[in-house]
């Protein structure tokens, strides 16, 4: 079954702590991407990666990081540095990074507390 | 930098009512236009997309969007709405060259009730 895995779909933080949040595609895309959903805000690009070993900030990349060591695979990380990082976060992977159709994953909603 | 507007943040109608959503970009050059939606509880995912020819894109459940070059505009529509139509709606827009990644208008919430 292909798709899109994000995990967990809740998680709490305290503040002041580091997060990995999970993503893992098996439709075999080259381009990954993270956004961040608020109420009435739309999804905002945090990064994205069109290749393995390679990733670019997005429009709200201060605070966050990301890896791309496997094709199917990029985790984000929401540091301490973050200043507003309760949120739901949706990743998101397309063929080739060029305009393509792009599939979601279900989310996780961070919250920290 | 490129831009897009949703102009009704939540919009409310009863079935079988015509819709339209609006949407709007700021980007002089070809771009690529989306629609997404995300059914509550459900993954975003796409609805219909315009690259090139005819302007008039046919999407999924009966659902099409008019992209209008002159009016820097790609509007929604559907003649009549089911109460499954419940969700909320995405505008998204790139440039057609280059890898420019997309970006996501604010969202319209449509509810719609019997």
């Amino acid at each position: 079954d292909g798709g899109i895995t994000q995990s967990p779909k809740y998680l709490f933080r305290k503040e002041g702590q580091n997060v990995t949040l999970s993503c893992e595609q098996n439709l075999n895309h080259d381009a990954m991407y993270w956004y961040r959903q608020d109420p009435g805000q739309g999804l905002r690009l945090i990064y994205y990666s069109q290749i393995v070993n390679d990733f670019q900030k997005g429009d709200i990349a201060e605070g966050y990081s990301v890896s791309r060591e496997k094709k199917e695979s990029f985790p984000l990380t929401v540091t301490s540095a973050q200043k507003n990082p309760t949120a739901f976060y949706l990743c998101a992977s397309e063929a080739s990074g060029r305009s393509d159709t792009q599939y979601f994953g279900p989310g996780t909603r961070l919250t920290v507390l | 930098a490129q831009s897009v507007s949703q102009h009704n943040h939540h919009v409310i109608l009863s079935e079988a009512a015509s819709l339209e959503l609006g949407c709007n970009y700021s980007y002089g050059g070809t771009v690529n236009l989306f629609w997404y939606v995300q059914y509550p509880g459900q993954h975003l995912q796409l609805l219909l997309k315009y690259f090139s020819g005819d302007p008039l894109v046919k999407g999924i459940k009966g659902f099409e969007a008019e992209f209008i070059k002159s009016k820097f505009s790609f509007n929604l529509r559907k003649p009549s709405v089911q109460w499954s139509d419940t969700a909320e709606y995405f505008c998204a827009v790139n440039p057609s060259s280059g890898n420019t990644p997309l970006v996501f208008g604010k969202g319209t919430r449509l509810s719609v009730i019997a």
